[in-house]
Order: C-alpha cells, then structure tokens, then sequence
C-alpha cells in the first residue's frame, strides 16, 4: 500500500507557541489530503483537508501547506493550547473519485506543556 | 445528531470465540470501512464497501467478515482465524470524494 510518513513522532511545545506537523506522502497522484487528531482512546476526528489544486488552507487556528514539487504537507497550529494534546495524522487518497480509499501516517504526538 | 456509532466500547474475547463489532451510521452514507490501529502504527484497513450488498477486501482482511445488508450498517466480525486479534477497531464513512467520519471505536482484548 501507500506509504504515508511523517518526520516526527513526538512534540513537545509550550502553550501559546505555534505548532508545526510535517508528513511526506509518496503518491505523486494523490490529489486529496486531510489531517485528522486523535485523542486517547477515541476516534479520529477531522481537523482541515486540502485538495492539490491549492497550496495552503487555513482554518480556525489551523493552517495546511501542501507542496507538491516535494510531497509533503504541514499542519500549522497557532496559540497552542492543552486542549490540542493528541495525536494527529495525515492521511492521503490518491483517488478521491473512485475508492475512497485513504491512506494514514502513523502519526504524530503533541504535548502541549502549560 | 448524526454521526457514527460503535459498540461495544470494550470487547474481550476468548480464544478460539467469534466476536462481532457493531458500527451504525445516520449520515446517509454510502462508503464504510474498518480499521484496525495498533500502537505506533498508522490505520490499517481491514474491509470496505462502497455500497450496500458490496463489500472489497483491504490490506489485512484476513480472519475478518463483514456483512452491509442496510445501508446504515456494517458489522465487523473477527473469527477465530485472527491470530492476534487484539487491537483498536475503527468504523468510518464517507460520501463522494470527501473526508472519512470516524467513530469512537472499539478495544477488543483477547483473553
């Protein structure tokens, strides 16, 4: 299958700081990304997407960079509070028209330290 | 509200028993899937249907069934064929080419 990376298994930041997630994806094809959190012993849920026709997205504290000349996708957390303490993944389909089928990173850790 | 739906929070089971694994959706999707998460490991999947009677194999189907008999339903169940079947088991859906809905998840302990 797929594989989908990212740089860092674990980060540590202080509250208030920004937060920085990187993921390299392998399909040059992928034209759909999403980053999902996850917090201990619950689903994912889905934070920002960004389609390859963009370069960035933002949200509400939350901005996606996508670059496609390298493949790889960020995720940007402003102010960072206790409460985004989770495990967040980047996940990739390569084709968002027939499948469905997503591909996710093993994911990153943030600790946000008060 | 809707959303997705799993049950039963905790599962243990004991060798050599079949269990199954509920996941109910009322977002009127068409698109279910199961995953199975292991530490340190990104999701994997398991099985998925694109529509109702239709079902593909994933990645690690393998000691799994599944059954989509209603649209709103897909059941996971893991035979005693899994050899190591403890894990967290995660139900999603979607519509179209759009992001996947996750739901709480179920931890299945082998005994």
């Amino acid at each position: 299958g797929e594989s989908v990376g990212l740089h860092l298994p674990t980060l540590s930041v202080q509250e208030g700081d920004n937060s920085i997630i990187n993921c390299a994806y392998s399909n040059s094809a992928s034209d759909y990304f999403i980053w999902y959190k996850q917090e201990s012993g619950k689903g994912p849920q889905f934070i920002i997407d960004i389609r390859s026709n963009m370069d960035k997205r933002q949200g509400q504290r939350v901005t996606v960079l996508l670059n496609k000349t390298v493949k790889h996708l960020s995720l940007q957390i402003a102010a960072t509070q206790p409460g985004d303490s989770a495990v967040y993944f980047c996940a990739e389909n390569p084709d968002e028209l027939g499948g469905n089928q997503f591909y996710f990173g093993t994911g990153t850790s943030l600790t946000v330290i008060p | 509200d809707g959303g997705i739906t799993q049950s039963p929070k905790y599962l243990f089971r004991k060798e050599g028993q079949n269990v199954t694994l509920s996941c109910e959706q009322n977002l009127n999707h068409d698109a279910m899937y199961w995953y199975r998460q292991d530490p340190g490991q990104g999701l994997r999947l398991i099985y998925y249907s694109q529509i109702v009677n239709d079902f593909q194999k994933g990645d690690i189907a393998e000691g799994y069934s599944v059954s989509r008999e209603k649209k709103e339903s897909f059941p996971l169940t893991v035979t005693s064929a899994q050899k190591n079947p403890t894990a967290f088991y995660l139900c999603a859906s979607s519509e179209g080419g759009n992001e996947q809905f996750f739901g709480p998840g179920t931890r299945l302990t082998v005994l």
